[in-house]
C-alpha cells in the first residue's frame, strides 16, 4: 500500500508567478485535502476534494484552486503568488466513508520558497 | 470561529521522563481528535486519536484524555526516548461534513534528551 506522495519536494518563484504541486492520494482513498502550513505554524486548511469537485474551503482567496482527477489524485495551484505564501503545502487523503472518513494520511509536503 | 490552542509551544524532558501537551478546542460540536508527529522530511504521521465518545484511549506509551465539557485534550507520552524528538499537533475535527477538514493547535516541539 502506497502512501501519499507529493511533488515537487522544494520549489522557488517569484512574486506574480503561478505554481501547481501535484499530489497522489493513498490507495483506496478518495478525498484529498490541502493544507498550507507556515513556518512555526500548525497546518492550514485550504480545501478538499471529493468525486472531482471542491467540497469545502478554508479562508483561502480564490487564487487558490485545485481540481481531482478521476484516479483521486490532485493539485493545487496557486495564481499571482505573494510573499506570503511562502509555506510548506501538505496533501492529505482520506477514505472518505464513515467511520474512519476524517482519518487523513499526510504527504511530505511541498516546501515553496516565493521571492 | 473555529480554534485549537496548544501548550506548550517547546518542552524538553528526560529520557524516560513523561511529557504531557495539552490542547483546548472552541467548537463544541468538534467530534474527532487525533495528535500528529512531523519529523523533517517526513509526512505527519498520525500517532493517536480519539472521539468524542470516549474519555481516553492508550496504545503503548502514549495516551490521549478527552474532557468534552471542559472542550480540552491531552497527549500523554511516558518512557520517553530521543527518537520521541519531533513537534506534535493537536487537531479537531468540526463536525461540517467536510471530512478533510481538521482546525491544528500551533506545534509543540518537544526535545528528549538522552
Amino acid at each position: 500500500e502506497t502512501g501519499v506522495t507529493q511533488s515537487p519536494t522544494h520549489l522557488i518563484k517569484t512574486r506574480g508567478q503561478q505554481v501547481t504541486l501535484r499530489c497522489s492520494s493513498q490507495s483506496g482513498h478518495n478525498t484529498v485535502s490541502w493544507y498550507q502550513q507556515a513556518l512555526g505554524q500548525g497546518p492550514q486548511f485550504i480545501f478538499q476534494y471529493y468525486r472531482e469537485e471542491e467540497n469545502g474551503r478554508g479562508n483561502f482567496p480564490p487564487r487558490f484552486s485545485g481540481l481531482q482527477f478521476p484516479n483521486y489524485s490532485s493539485e493545487l495551484n496557486v495564481n499571482a503568488l505573494e510573499l506570503d505564501d511562502s509555506a510548506l503545502y501538505l496533501c492529505a487523503s482520506s477514505p472518505g466513508t464513515a467511520p474512519g472518513a476524517n482519518v487523513l494520511t499526510f504527504g511530505a509536503g511541498s516546501r515553496l520558497t516565493v521571492l | 470561529g473555529e480554534n485549537v490552542e496548544q501548550h506548550p509551544s517547546t518542552l524538553s524532558v528526560q529520557e524516560g521522563d513523561s511529557a504531557v501537551i495539552k490542547c483546548t478546542y472552541s467548537d463544541s460540536a468538534s467530534n474527532y481528535f487525533p495528535w500528529y508527529k512531523q519529523e523533517l522530511g517526513k509526512g505527519s504521521q498520525l500517532i493517536i486519536d480519539i472521539r468524542s465518545n470516549v474519555g481516553e484511549k492508550k496504545d503503548q506509551r502514549i495516551a490521549v484524555t478527552l474532557n468534552k465539557t471542559a472542550k480540552h485534550f491531552s497527549l500523554h507520552i511516558t518512557e520517553t526516548q530521543p527518537e520521541d524528538s519531533a513537534v506534535y499537533f493537536c487537531a479537531a475535527s468540526p463536525n461540517s461534513g467536510n471530512t478533510g477538514k481538521l482546525i491544528f493547535g500551533q506545534g509543540t516541539t518537544l526535545q528528549v534528551k538522552p
